[in-house]
């Protein structure tokens, strides 16, 4: 069936360089987009969202874009710091409420 | 408050025993959630309570029961588990269809 992919599934960063984390999804039903990160022992913390009539959002250090023309959804971490090493889930929802996970890039920071 | 609280953080059960997982949210979210992750795996969506009653059942094994007392709780009641239910189950919950907010999880060992 249509899913939510991650295109890595390791990324190892130095310490205050930019992260950039990637997902391909293939439903093009999918309206709405979540980053989730997850650390050790703990469950999934909502990141960032967009929904699909914006190409980019931004918060705190993190900015996701979207490309629904190639079915792309990217999260960005700038300044990445130790605290950040964790797995990052994309997930979607395409109007209903059945959250479909991507697989998950483990991101590593190295001092 | 954004939490999702959910009880035991740990539990270890017998194939004949009979347990129970708590949830409790006070956001008040109308949609509560169970995932199910092994490790190193993304989390997979159990069931789906949207005003108190079920709305989307997972083809889950009847050996897992949801139950919705109110708006607040979620309870997942388990009995004649197997070995391979050893996961870490996830509460979550979300005001309509956008992202869920999740708890930290109840990690079960059948033993």
């Amino acid at each position: 069936g249509e899913n939510v992919g991650l295109h890595l599934p390791t990324l190892s960063v130095q310490e205050g360089d930019n992260s950039i984390i990637n997902c391909a999804y293939s439903n093009s039903a999918s309206d709405y987009f979540i980053w989730y990160k997850q650390e050790s022992g703990k469950g999934p913390q909502f990141i960032i969202d967009i929904r699909s009539n914006m190409d980019k959002r931004q918060g705190q250090r993190v900015t996701v874009l979207l490309n629904k023309t190639v079915k792309h959804l990217s999260l960005q971490i700038a300044a990445t710091q130790p605290g950040d090493s964790a797995v990052y889930f994309c997930a979607e929802n395409s109007n209903d409420y059945k959250l479909s996970f991507g697989a998950g890039t483990t991101v590593t920071v190295r001092a | 408050d954004t939490e999702v609280t959910q009880t035991p953080k740990h539990l270890v059960m017998g194939m004949t025993n009979k347990k129970s997982l708590k949830c409790e949210q006070h956001m008040g979210h109308r949609a509560m959630y169970w995932y199910k992750q092994k490790a190193k795996k993304p989390p997979e969506l159990m069931f789906v309570y949207s005003y108190e009653k079920l709305s989307i059942n997972e083809s889950v094994p009847s050996r897992f029961s949801p139950e919705c007392p109110n708006s607040s709780l979620l309870n997942l009641h388990l009995h004649a588990l197997q070995p391979e239910d050893s996961a870490l189950y996830l509460c979550a919950s979300s005001q309509g269809q956008d992202g869920a907010f999740f708890g930290q999880g109840t990690r079960l060992t059948v033993v």
